[in-house]
């Protein structure tokens, strides 16, 4: 069964950081283009980070670039999100997700984790 | 940069035909592929729609994707619609090596 689990959410202060990780199963983690999207609470779906299959090629979104990276370790069948300088606005649930590269979207989901950032 | 419109919410009775608009500010919708997603209330997304008209294996035929160039829109359309059908519906495409989002459409079956 192909799945995807995050961890690594919780309460963090404004300026802090916390290290989001997404465990990947079911399928060869490595010849995928691996994403972060996230949910605040009440809003939509934001798209956050992107991953090239081998690491070589990492994208962001404006409002989180020089704060956030993302990472992965193929050999871990694992993908990381490190946050870092938190700000309120990035209070949502974060989904860990598979792309599919061919038509840039997304083919599998996680069930996502919660960040806090609150004082 | 473009952005994806979506009306804010829609509803319609159980049995009926319900249609989604998708529609691409600047530069053709064509252009790049488009995806729909469903999240029902307290859950993940998943994919209903890929490849602008494509159904993953165990989505059912009455989820239905297009696209229309003369109004630069994508539409999900679901037929026969079943109280489970209830949910956020967002559109998804993308502009060079960013995923842009549609703002989500709440569907309401009563």
């Amino acid at each position: 069964e192909v799945q995807l689990v995050e961890s690594g959410g919780g309460l963090a202060q404004p300026g802090g950081s916390l290290r989001l990780s997404c465990a990947a199963s079911g399928f060869t983690f490595s010849r995928y283009w691996m994403t972060w999207v996230r949910q605040a609470p009440g809003k939509g779906l934001e798209w956050v980070a992107n991953i090239k299959e081998d690491g070589s090629e990492k994208y962001y979104v404006d409002s989180v670039k020089g704060r956030f990276s993302i990472s992965r370790d193929n050999a871990k069948n694992s993908v990381y999100l490190q946050m870092n300088s938190l700000r309120a606005e990035d209070k949502a649930v974060y989904y860990c997700a598979r792309l599919n590269f061919y038509y840039y979207g997304v083919d599998v989901w996680g069930q996502g984790t919660t960040v806090t950032v609150s004082s | 940069n473009f952005m994806l419109t979506q009306p804010h919410s829609v509803s319609e009775s159980p049995g009926k035909t319900v249609t989604i608009p998708c529609t691409r500010s600047s530069g053709s919708i064509a252009s790049n592929h488009v995806q729909w997603y469903q999240q029902r209330p307290g859950s993940a997304p998943t994919t209903v729609i890929y490849e602008n008209n494509q159904r993953p294996s165990g989505v059912p035929d009455r989820f239905s994707g297009s696209i229309d160039s003369s109004s630069n829109s994508a539409s999900l359309t679901i037929f026969g619609l079943k109280t489970e059908d209830e949910a956020d519906y967002y559109c998804q495409s993308y502009d060079s090596t960013n995923q842009v989002f549609g703002g989500g459409t709440k569907l309401t079956v009563l």
